[in-house]
């Protein structure tokens, strides 16, 4: 079974770090771009960033509101993707989603998701 | 690019059409995809490529549009499409979806 698992959310002090992880099954991982996107309660959706495959040189981007403040890394060994958030403010209270990116020809989309981890920022 | 979506919200009966819109910001060709999310669910992909459907999704779902203006429509609404529906662009490298329409039945 292709699947995705977030892990790593929880209630957090605004102005700390956090690692969110992402464990894959099913699928060739270490082929595949991982991106992150999150969810305010009530709110739509919100593309954070991504990682690409070696053969793509893991090569990162990240949406212009939150470059400075996030890393998104991999470990393919261990089949797992990070998102690594720095200084971390209540209105990054989310729900974090990791989706794998499919690729055929010219076109990609966001195949499978991980069920969302909650992170919580509060005092 | 940035993707405008609407309405953000609707009501609509058991068999209506509905049809929900994209807006892109520039030509993004045919590099839309549509979601699907219920409730404390995760995002379930229903159309890629702007009109391709993805498998398992029922036929009533469709997508349509190129350059910078696309459609869902679900035809014959049924009670379990009442969910949130997002598209999402997949040109370029900053990816972004629209701002999503929930449908009420």
């Amino acid at each position: 079974e292709v699947q995705l698992v977030e892990s790593g959310g929880g209630l957090v002090q605004p102005g700390v770090s956090l690692k969110l992880s992402c464990a894959a099954s099913g699928f060739t991982f270490d082929e595949s771009a991982i991106h992150w996107v999150r969810q305010a309660s009530g709110q739509g959706l919100e593309w954070i960033g991504r990682i690409r495959s070696r053969s793509d040189n893991y090569a990162t981007a990240y949406a212009e509101s939150l470059r400075g403040r996030v890393t998104i890394s991999r470990d393919d060994s261990k089949n797992t993707a990070y998102l690594q958030m720095n200084s971390l403010r209540t209105e990054d209270t989310a729900t974090y989603y990791c989706t794998s990116l499919v690729v055929r020809g010219n076109f990609n989309w966001f195949d499978p998701w991980g069920q969302g981890t909650l992170v919580t920022v509060s005092s | 690019i940035q993707m405008t979506q609407s309405p953000s919200s609707l009501s609509a009966s058991i068999g209506d059409r509905v049809t929900i819109t994209c807006r892109a910001s520039q030509s993004i060709l045919k590099d839309v995809n549509w979601y699907q999310q219920k409730p404390g669910k995760a995002p379930k992909l229903l159309i890629y490529a702007a009109s391709s459907l993805q498998s398992g999704v029922p036929s009533r779902f469709s997508g349509s549009g190129s350059g910078a203006d696309f459609t869902l429509t679900i035809a014959n609404l049924q009670p379990e499409d009442s969910a949130s529906y997002y598209c999402q662009q997949s040109y370029g490298t900053l990816l972004a979806f629209g701002g999503g329409t929930k449908v009420e039945i």
